[in-house]
């Protein structure tokens, strides 16, 4: 099993819908977990930190299951401009990040 | 707050060359990292560092090095450049401790023929 596992998408959805993504990872002993939005070509940028059984922020809320070991991402009422790049990233220790491939969300109009 | 920096952003180089990709922040961050970003693979670390002096290697070390004098500078070096190092290399920093959300750089396009 990859340390972090996403699927690579894409997942093309219609304006206003709601997706969700999910991220699987291997190491039982993570305690935090983050989303980062990776636009074509440019550097990833933090969407959120996860480090309890979840979070909200306006439109998205990530949810962590520890039982099964993955975290998900639910973005609602999707706008064009959420159209990235989804990077799932789990630390191995306190200084090293693993990163998943990423999830492509294309948001349709 | 000019957050995190890099130059150059795009890169040619000959196989054998060297060069040293420059990254800068000014968060005062203990913490700083490489990354190289590769089409179909997740950002590989290549070397971090927690601290001015203090460096240690990463997933994918072979051909870099680093060196880190101030807070504020983590240059990454090239030794004798190869095709395989044709990648998107992104600086990133963060408070100590942790481990805590990362800050990137806006990464540098390099390419090896």
């Amino acid at each position: 099993r990859k340390e972090v596992e996403q699927d690579p998408g894409p997942f093309n959805v219609p304006e206003g819908a709601t997706v969700a993504f999910n991220c699987t990872y291997s190491n039982s002993a993570s305690q935090s977990f983050f989303w980062y939005r990776q636009d074509c070509r440019k550097e990833p940028k933090l969407l959120m930190s996860v480090y309890s059984s979840g979070n909200e922020d306006g439109r998205f809320t990530a949810q962590l299951n520890r039982a099964s070991q993955y975290i998900s991402l639910l973005i609602r009422d999707s706008k064009l401009s959420d159209s990235a790049t989804y990077l799932c990233v789990v630390p191995s220790g306190t200084y090293k990040y693993i990163f998943g491939t990423g999830t492509r969300l294309k948001v349709l109009a | 707050n000019a957050g995190v920096t890099q130059t150059p952003k795009f890169q040619v180089l000959k196989t054998g060359q060297s060069m040293t990709l420059q990254c800068a922040q000014d968060m005062n961050h203990e913490y700083m990292s490489w990354y190289r970003q590769d089409p179909g693979m997740g950002l590989r670390l290549i070397h971090y560092s927690v601290g001015a002096g203090i460096t240690d290697q990463g997933e994918v070390p072979n051909g870099y090095n680093v060196s880190r004098s101030t807070t504020e500078d983590f240059p990454l070096r090239l030794l004798s450049a190869a095709p395989s190092q044709t990648s998107v290399y992104f600086c990133a920093s963060r408070v100590a401790g942790g481990p805590y959300e990362q800050y990137f750089g806006p990464g540098t396009r390099l390419t090896v023929t």
